[in-house]
């Protein structure tokens, strides 16, 4: 069965970087694009960016263009999102998602990570 | 950047009854959207795909419609189980945009 399991919460202080860690079970890591969703408490859901595990190529949306990076490492089919000059704003839940495939289309998110609480606090 | 508009934001129903939240697309996106059900705590899970498609493992009480710019998740006969807060999704084009989400209590 397809499992995206997250690495542990974190608490940074202002100005750090935090990198969350996605390990990829159950099917062929190199075949669906991951995606990246935060939610911040009591609010919606957000899209960060996207990553293609096989070429590494990456996708950020504009508000984190310059901040975040999405990385992999396919020998243990591991994803990863770092964010940096964090700010109180960013504590939230970071997900990372599976995207489903779609002939002649992004893909939707057919399954998720158990996330993971970034806090950011002095 | 496609705008989602999903509503009601909030609804209280009761056990039974029909439920009918929609979202509506800034520009046409074919039937590139998805539902999602999340419920405290947890990740959010996917009822249906391609606007219409129910996903495996999901009641048929939960049914999607529509194309273009306007789609309807309905619940046909709410269960104790639903209530929690859904989203629709737009993956027709790069931002992938949610909307507001509904949170669907208890009346």
């Amino acid at each position: 069965q397809v499992q995206l399991v997250q690495s542990g919460a974190e608490v940074k202080k202002p100005g750090a970087s935090v990198k969350v860690s996605c390990k990829a079970s159950g099917y062929t890591f190199t075949s669906y694009d991951i995606n990246w969703v935060r939610q911040a408490t009591g609010q919606g859901l957000e899209w960060m960016g996207w990553m293609n595990p096989n070429s590494g190529n990456t996708g950020y949306a504009q508000k984190f263009q310059g901040r975040v990076t999405m990385t992999r490492n396919t020998s243990i089919s591991t994803a990863y999102m770092e964010l940096s000059s964090l700010r109180s704003e960013d504590t939230a839940v970071y997900y990372c998602a599976r995207v489903s495939m779609v002939r002649g289309g992004i893909g939707g998110i057919d399954y998720w990570g158990q996330g993971t609480l970034v806090t950011v606090s002095s | 950047d496609i705008q989602m508009t999903q509503s009601p934001s909030s609804l209280s129903a009761s056990v039974g009854d029909r439920v009918t939240i929609t979202c509506r697309a800034s520009q046409g996106i074919r039937n590139d959207l998805g539902w999602y059900q999340q419920k405290p705590g947890k990740a959010p899970k996917r009822l249906i795909y391609a606007a219409s498609s129910l996903q495996s493992g999901v009641p048929s009480r939960f049914s999607g419609s529509g194309s273009g710019t306007e789609f309807t998740l309905t619940i046909s006969s709410l269960q104790p189980e639903d209530f929690a807060t859904y989203y629709c999704l737009q993956h027709n084009s790069y931002p992938k945009t949610f909307g507001q989400g509904t949170k669907v209590e208890i009346k």
